[in-house]
């Protein structure tokens, strides 16, 4: 019954790879959300996507590209990885609560460059 | 452009004794604040927010927006208590920056026996 969904938890590859991480939420929320955790665990928004629209795209390599399918999923494929890729990387969706967004999150994927 | 501060990175507390989490922001707007908790080995989660004007697991939290802070407090910490929490901002309104929920670095709390 996981509201937000996020696969694989744990991922190591080699620098240069391409890899792809998955998210998939039941919650029927409109916007979803990838968030970065560096190893100071500090948390910064990457994208977001409502109703299948980006509406967020902060500073990132265009080596990340999300995509949404549909307004459950939004995957986040990385192009040409490098050592500093390396983190635990959130999803979230959220829904508007009165004047205010709410996230809820997945629980994390791993990332680990090599 | 919207800015959370918490200025420690590492609290440690006795069982027992109060606990202060400060937070600080900066934002044109009226905006909406929030805490989130991340225990060990679990997601991230909404502790409260602003709005709500309640208390969680013994936590509370006051907007001051005189002093532009949103410090969270608990009279007497639990060893349950120690997690990463996080202070996070959303501005209220209606464009697409308002889904735009900016967190700060982060306060790693330890509770000990």
């Amino acid at each position: 019954d996981t509201a937000v969904s996020q696969t694989p938890k744990y991922l190591v590859t080699q620098m240069g790879n391409d890899k792809s991480i998955k998210c998939e939420q039941n919650l029927g929320h409109d916007t979803m959300y990838w968030y970065k955790q560096d190893s100071k665990k500090f948390l910064k928004i990457m994208f977001s996507y409502n109703n299948k629209e980006l509406i967020i795209n902060e500073t990132v390599p265009n080596r990340f590209s999300p995509k949404s399918p549909d307004k459950a999923h939004l995957n986040l494929h990385i192009n040409s990885l490098e050592l500093g890729d390396s983190a635990v990387y959130f999803c979230a969706s959220s829904q508007v609560s009165g004047a205010a967004v709410v996230l809820t999150f997945g629980a994390g994927s791993r990332l680990t460059v090599l | 452009a919207q800015r959370v501060t918490q200025p420690e990175k590492l609290l440690s507390v006795f069982k027992g004794a109060p606990v202060e989490l400060k937070c600080n922001y900066s934002y044109s707007g009226s905006p909406e604040l929030f805490w989130y908790v991340q225990y060990s080995r679990q997601r991230l989660q909404l502790l409260l927010r602003h709005i709500s004007r309640e208390s969680i697991k013994g936590f509370t939290a006051d907007l001051n927006k005189g002093e532009t802070s949103f410090h969270l407090k608990k009279p007497f910490a639990q060893e349950e208590d120690s997690a990463m929490y996080y202070c996070a901002l959303s501005p209220s309104g209606f464009s697409s920056n308002d889904y735009k929920l900016s967190f700060g670095a982060g306060t790693t709390v330890t509770v000990r026996a």
